[in-house]
């Protein structure tokens, strides 16, 4: 069986404040690959971010960062210097090598002025 | 660009009544989805398309049919509406056959059941 929690239903912060999204999943496969969307008002989804199993090194692409932890299953996502156009709900993902891909339930984050 | 392009945007029926939802991108991608979204469930695989040809089933596929006409195009059909079906619905593609590449989504369509 395959899970991924966000136990974060709402985040609200001010911007300019740093934010992390927590992710959690559970496979029994070795090999997976993770992923990060982005959902803003809008309604489309956005692909943020994709990392395999085997690769551990953390990732940071501007004010976006990803803290891949195989040791506690964990893909957190932090927004360093949040903006207002952060604003969305976020969503973590998991796809076992053998499985369909899985998405949490998604983190509204909202980012006040 | 247009990547994926879903229509209707909108659509209220009443229960029993049928429709299909369709779904085409331009990216020459060979996997297609639909998933719903509902509030705190995140998104459910209804059905997918591995490559031009093939259909299965995903995690909620009671009340739904697809049709994958070509590379192209996925349609998503609903033959009987209830209002369990109220939902938006996302299709995607993604150039993997097994999954492991990104999904690029349409714009969603809003259902309402009544």
């Amino acid at each position: 069986a395959q899970k991924v929690t966000q136990a974060q239903t709402e985040i609200s912060v001010v911007e300019k404040e740093d934010v992390t999204l927590d992710c959690v999943y559970e496979t029994r496969d070795t090999t997976y690959y993770l992923f990060w969307y982005k959902q803003p008002p809008s309604g489309e989804l956005v692909f943020l971010i994709r990392r395999n199993s085997f690769d551990e090194q953390n990732e940071i692409s501007g004010r976006y960062s990803w803290n891949f932890q195989k040791s506690t299953s964990s893909f957190n996502f932090t927004i360093t210097a949040s903006q207002v156009v952060d604003s969305a709900v976020y969503f973590c993902a998991l796809k076992p090598s053998g499985s369909r891909l899985t998405f949490g339930e998604g983190t509204q984050l909202t980012v006040n002025p | 660009n247009a990547g994926v392009t879903q229509t209707p945007k909108f659509q209220v029926l009443k229960t029993g009544q049928s429709m299909t939802l369709q779904c085409a991108q331009d990216m020459n991608h060979n996997s297609m989805y639909w998933y719903r979204q509902d509030p705190g469930m995140g998104l459910r695989l209804i059905y997918y398309s591995a490559s031009e040809g093939t259909t299965d089933k995903g995690e909620v596929p009671n009340g739904y049919n697809v049709s994958r006409l070509n590379k192209r195009e996925f349609s998503l059909r609903l033959e009987s509406a209830a209002p369990s079906q109220t939902s938006v619905y996302f299709c995607a593609s993604s150039e993997s056959r097994v999954g492991l590449t990104p999904l690029h989504f349409g714009n969603g369509t809003r259902l309402t059941v009544t």
